[in-house]
This record gives C-alpha cells, sequence and structure tokens, in this order.
C-alpha cells in the first residue's frame, strides 16, 4: 500500500508569496492531520480532519494558513502570504478514525521562505 | 493538561548498551501511548505503542514500562545499535472524541559504535 503522499518535499519561496501544501492520505483512512515540525517547538499539530471536515483548526497560527480537504484522498495547506517564520518541515498524516489506531505520517514538505 | 514531557533532549549511548528515554503527563483522560521514531528526513513512524491496562510492553529489543499511578512511561532500547541513531518520539491520546496525539518534545539518540 502506498504511504501518506506530500508534495512538494522541498519548496524555496520569497516572503510574501502564496505556498500551496499537498496530501494524499492513505486509502480507507477518514482522519487527516497536518503538523508542522520545528527545532524550537517539536511537533505541533496544525489542524485535523475526520471525514473532509476540520474538527480542530486551534493549531493554526494565524489567518495566513488555510487548509482544505475537497475530498476524502486530497488536502492543501496554503500559506498566504508567507514569511521566514514559516520555515519549517509540514507533516502530513493519517489514520483510521478511533482513539489507539496508527497515524502515519508522509515524509513532509520542506519549506524554506527567504 | 495537555503536555507531555520527554526528557532527556538528547542521548549518548554506547553500542550494545541501554537507551531510556522518559515522558510524563497530566491528563489522566490518556490512555493510548505510542512512540514514534523518526530518522532524518523521514516522517515520524510508529515504533511500539501501549495502553494503561499493562504495566510492560515488549517488542523485540524494545520495551514500554508504564507506570499508571506516576502517569510515567518510558522507553527502553536494549542493546543499542547505531541504526537505532534517531529521534524518538513519545505521544498521547485519549480514547473520547476524536483522536488527537500530543507529542513529547523528542530525544535525539546517538548509538556510538
Amino acid at each position: 500500500d502506498a504511504g501518506v503522499i506530500q508534495s512538494p518535499r522541498h519548496e524555496v519561496t520569497e516572503m510574501g508569496q502564496e505556498v500551496t501544501l499537498r496530501c494524499k492520505p492513505i486509502s480507507g483512512h477518514n482522519s487527516l492531520f497536518w503538523y508542522r515540525q520545528t527545532m524550537m517547538r517539536g511537533l505541533e499539530l496544525l489542524i485535523y480532519f475526520n471525514n473532509n471536515v476540520p474538527i480542530d483548526d486551534s493549531g493554526m497560527p494565524e489567518d495566513r494558513f488555510s487548509a482544505k480537504m475537497p475530498n476524502a484522498s486530497f488536502s492543501t495547506l496554503k500559506i498566504q502570504p508567507s514569511e521566514p517564520r514559516d520555515s519549517a518541515v509540514y507533516f502530513c498524516a493519517s489514520s483510521r478514525h478511533n482513539s489507539g489506531n496508527t497515524i502515519y505520517f508522509g515524509e513532509g514538505s520542506w519549506l524554506t521562505v527567504v | 493538561q495537555q503536555q507531555v514531557k520527554q526528557s532527556p533532549q538528547s542521548l549518548i549511548v554506547q553500542k550494545g548498551g541501554i537507551s531510556i528515554i522518559n515522558c510524563a503527563y497530566e491528563n489522566t483522560a490518556f490512555d493510548y501511548f505510542p512512540w514514534y521514531q523518526q530518522f532524518p528526513g523521514k516522517g515520524p513512524a510508529l515504533l511500539i505503542a501501549i495502553r494503561p491496562d499493562v504495566s510492560e510492553k515488549k517488542e523485540g529489543r524494545f520495551t514500554i514500562s508504564f507506570n499508571k499511578s506516576a502517569k510515567q512511561f518510558s522507553l527502553h532500547i536494549m542493546d543499542s545499535q547505531p541504526g537505532d541513531s534517531a529521534t524518538y518520539f513519545c505521544a498521547a491520546c485519549g480514547s473520547t472524541g476524536f483522536q488527537k496525539l500530543v507529542f513529547g518534545t523528542g530525544t535525539r539518540l546517538l548509538v556510538s559504535p
């Protein structure tokens, strides 16, 4: 089975530009998560969806960040406008919705905003 | 109350030694405690997990010890190998509502040859 697929793997962009990160969860998984990882703050949950519906977006840092899940096999995380402090690795993860089910992470999108 | 505190931040162990990483939590509603392993350039991957109905779980060289009364759990890596060098995250979540894992801050393990 294919794992969680993220694109792009690496992105370098200029401050002020729009960034769109994409994620394809594992087929059959109905929960999807976006995490951000930095040296300073570790792994932070930004938002999670269940059955394509955003359940908790309390981790989204500010209005510049938005996430959508138009269908069960695709999600986007958008940053507009991007800032240097947004530089981080962004992980998408998915699981079958049930406590104790394994969350499977993608390999991450490495974002650098210059 | 949602925090999971993890220590140490970094750890150096000689090959063949025992690596021990500790975590503590506050929320008594947590009932699922996984450990994730992350290699450089990769996403975290589930290593081993435990529920509070048992005090210990062992899978190969990896063991979770769980102390419900102290609200602490730890990962032991026996016979540590250079290939175990990675960052380890503990995590916790509850079973009511939607699953929302709370991660510790991570421990960077280096196993020297």
